[in-house]
C-alpha cells in the first residue's frame, strides 16, 4: 500500500525566514496531496492541497510543489511568523480510495 | 461552518472496559473517519464509513469496531480496552467524492490504565 515519508520531524526557523517541509510517496497512482496544520491543542485543518495535474500551487505565503517523476512534494512557507508554529502533516491519496495516508508530521517552531 | 464534535475531550478507562467514542457532524457529510494520533506516527486510519451502515477497515482496525446508524453520527468502539490503545482519537468528515477536504473534530485523549 501507499507509504508517505515526511522530513524533517522538527524544524526551527527565525521569524521572517522561509521553511520547507518535504514528503515522498511510494504509489505512483496517488494523485491528491493535501497539507494539514495542527496548532497546539487544536484540530488539524487543511491549509493547501495539490492535484497531480499541476506542479505548483500558491496561497499567499504558502506554496506546494509536486514532482511526480520523483514522487515527492513539498510545502514552502515564506516570511514565517510566530503563528505559523504548529505541526504540519502531508498526506496522499488516489482516486480509487477514500483513504488519506498521512506523513508522520513536522513540528515547526518560528522563533521571534 | 462545518462542525465536527466528539463526545469527550479526555477519558480515563481501565483495561478490559468497553469504550465508546462518539462523533457527530452537522454538515450532512457522507464520509466519516476515525484516526488515532501518536507522536512520530502521524494520523493513522482506524475505520471509515462512506454511507449509513457502511464501514470499511482502515490501516489499524484491530481491537476496534465502529457503528454508523445515522448519517451524522459515527461511533468508535473499543471492545476491551488495552493500555496500547492509550492515544489521541480524531474523528473527521468529508463530502463525496473521495478527494475532498476532511474536517476534524477536537479529538479525545484516551488513557487506559
Amino acid at each position: 500500500g501507499e507509504n508517505v515519508e515526511q522530513h524533517p520531524s522538527t524544524l526551527s526557523v527565525q521569524e521572517g525566514d522561509s521553511a520547507v517541509i518535504k514528503c515522498t510517496y511510494s504509489d505512483s497512482a496517488s494523485n491528491y496531496f493535501p497539507w494539514y496544520k495542527q496548532e497546539l491543542g487544536k484540530r488539524p485543518q487543511l491549509i493547501i492541497d495539490i492535484r497531480s495535474n499541476v506542479g505548483e500551487k500558491k496561497d499567499q505565503r504558502i506554496a506546494v510543489t509536486l514532482n511526480k517523476t520523483a514522487k515527492h512534494f513539498s510545502l514552502h512557507i515564506t516570511e514565517t511568523q510566530p503563528e505559523d508554529s504548529a505541526v504540519y502533516f502531508c498526506a496522499a491519496s488516489m482516486d480509487s480510495s477514500y483513504k488519506l495516508i498521512f506523513g508522520s508530521g513536522t513540528r515547526l517552531l518560528v522563533r521571534p | 461552518d462545518v462542525k465536527v464534535t466528539q463526545s469527550s475531550r479526555y477519558l480515563v478507562k481501565r483495561t478490559g472496559e468497553k469504550v465508546f467514542l462518539e462523533c457527530v457532524q452537522d454538515m450532512d457529510h457522507e464520509n466519516m473517519f476515525w484516526y488515532r494520533q501518536d507522536p512520530g506516527l502521524g494520523l493513522r486510519l482506524i475505520y471509515f464509513s462512506y454511507d449509513v451502515k457502511m464501514k470499511e477497515k482502515g490501516d489499524i482496525p484491530e481491537g476496534y469496531s465502529v457503528s454508523r446508524e445515522k448519517k451524522e453520527r459515527f461511533s468508535l468502539i473499543l471492545e476491551s480496552a488495552s493500555t496500547n490503545q492509550t492515544s489521541m482519537y480524531l474523528c473527521a468528515s468529508s463530502l463525496p467524492p473521495r478527494q475532498e477536504t476532511q474536517y476534524f473534530g477536537p479529538g479525545t485523549r484516551l488513557l487506559v490504565l
